[in-house]
């Protein structure tokens, strides 16, 4: 099995800041990754898939880049509504497919 | 408007049995595969199940193979999750989600969840 490992679990920023979160695969996949975004309570939110495209209607300052086993989600300028917890995910073959940890932006 | 709705959580006690619905509208959902995933208390998320298209296909994740059933009726445009032999470490919020395409990527639309309780 693919193993999925986010880096950092918790990160601390302001409004303003530029944000990148890591994410790790134990195999190459290729660049079969997708990005989520989910508030408390909520359902996750596509942001990004295939490394680095953005889903329609996700603001531009969010961005991915990467392939192989090295991923980032990068947010350029964080805004209030960008503090949520952020999973990276592979789709490489047939599922069972893995998520990161997950990692949490807060202020 | 693409629109994912589960139902069918509760209290159930382990051994037990459940099964969960996720009623859809908006898109033509015999030509999407779609997937179960879950995401127990105050945890990440996990893949649990998901079922092409046509019904044909489906696979699971190791935790639930053999006590979960993953099934379709795309005349009712509705997808199902069969649990049994619940156990405490199944308790968690099941989402539902819409595969980008046929095939088996990423899920682009998610439902809002129906909680599974496990307890005695």
């Amino acid at each position: 099995d693919i193993q999925m490992t986010q880096s950092p679990s918790t990160l601390s920023a302001s409004v303003g800041d530029r944000v990148t979160i890591t994410c790790r695969a134990s195999q190459s996949i290729s660049s079969w990754l997708a990005w989520y975004q989910q508030k408390a309570g909520k359902a996750p939110k596509l942001l990004i898939y295939k490394a680095s495209y953005l889903e329609s209607g996700v603001p531009s300052r969010f961005s991915g880049s990467g392939s192989g086993t090295e991923f980032t989600l990068t947010i350029s300028t964080l805004q209030p509504d960008d503090f949520a917890t952020y999973y990276c995910q592979h789709y490489k073959g047939y599922p069972p497919w893995t998520f990161g940890q997950g990692t949490k932006v807060e202020i | 408007e693409v629109q994912l709705v589960e139902s069918g959580g509760g209290l159930v006690q382990p051994g037990g049995s459940l099964r969960l619905s996720c009623a859809t509208s908006g898109f033509t959902f015999s030509t999407y595969a779609m997937h179960w995933v879950r995401q127990a208390p105050g945890k990440g998320l996990e893949y649990v199940s998901g079922i092409s298209g046509n019904g044909g296909s489906t696979y699971y994740a190791d935790s639930v193979k053999g006590r979960f059933t993953i099934s379709r009726d795309n005349s009712e445009k509705t997808l199902f999750l069969q649990m049994g032999s619940l156990r405490v470490e199944d308790m968690a919020v099941y989402h539902c989600a819409r595969d980008f395409s046929s095939g088996w990527y990423y899920f682009d639309h998610w439902g809002q969840g129906t909680l599974v309780t496990v307890s005695p």
